[in-house]
């Protein structure tokens, strides 16, 4: 069945250096891959999405290339800031699927 | 922005009790999803549905009822919870591909 893991479960970095939070999925389907930001108390919001593959989307600093020949949907951002404290959530829309699956998250601590 | 509403936002009930969660969407999207997020597993989809009266069955149902009585509105029901299922719960709502969650239900079966 279709699946998304993210290998990290916690990222400790600090500010100012550069980030990349890792995602790959299975499927047999075309996918859509998203990256959600859940911030403390919050709701799990949509930070960047595709579904075109070799193409880097970019959302508030953040960003993502799908690779459909390996799989990946990494997250990158040059230079984390302290409010970029977070989890991150990968997630995979398989085909016309109607809904997402997602990966177990992972927390990005950013220090000072 | 679309909006998810749930209640109650904090729960405690005791083990063998009955528990409704409620959430409502105000953007007449057709699906709305149940999931529950604990550490270490992410978001894990319980049931879904596209429409009033219709209910789809997630990756993790087992304890768990839901009821779609109108497009607005989704209830999740446990009607004999367990400790095991003391989690947070995410209502969310979408449309073309794009999911809008509530601010989620903290619960806690004692």
């Amino acid at each position: 069945g279709d699946s998304v893991t993210q290998t990290e479960g916690l990222v400790t970095l600090t500010k100012g250096l550069p980030v990349m939070l890792n995602c790959t999925y299975q499927t047999t389907y075309s996918p859509f891959l998203f990256w959600y930001v859940q911030h403390l108390n919050e709701a799990p919001k949509l930070l960047l999405k595709s579904s075109t593959d070799n193409k880097r989307t970019e959302h508030q600093g953040f960003y993502a290339t799908l690779h459909k020949s390996s799989s990946s949907f990494h997250l990158q951002k040059s230079s984390v800031q302290l409010s970029d404290s977070a989890l991150y959530f990968c997630a995979l829309r398989a085909n016309s699927g109607t809904y997402q699956r997602f990966g177990t998250g992972t927390k990005l601590q950013v220090v000072p | 922005e679309a909006a998810v509403t749930q209640s109650p936002r904090n729960k405690v009930t005791v083990t063998g009790g009955n528990v409704t969660l409620s959430c409502r969407q105000t953007n007449s999207h057709n699906y709305m999803y149940w999931y529950r997020q604990d550490t270490g597993h992410g978001l894990r989809l319980i049931h879904y549905s596209y429409g009033a009266g219709n209910l789809q069955i997630g990756d993790v149902p087992d304890g768990y009822k839901a009821t779609r009585t109108t497009q607005e509105d989704f209830f999740l029901l446990l009607e004999l919870a367990s400790p095991s299922q003391t989690s947070l719960y995410f209502c969310a709502s979408s449309e073309r591909g794009l999911v809008f969650f509530g601010k989620g239900t903290r619960l806690t079966v004692v």
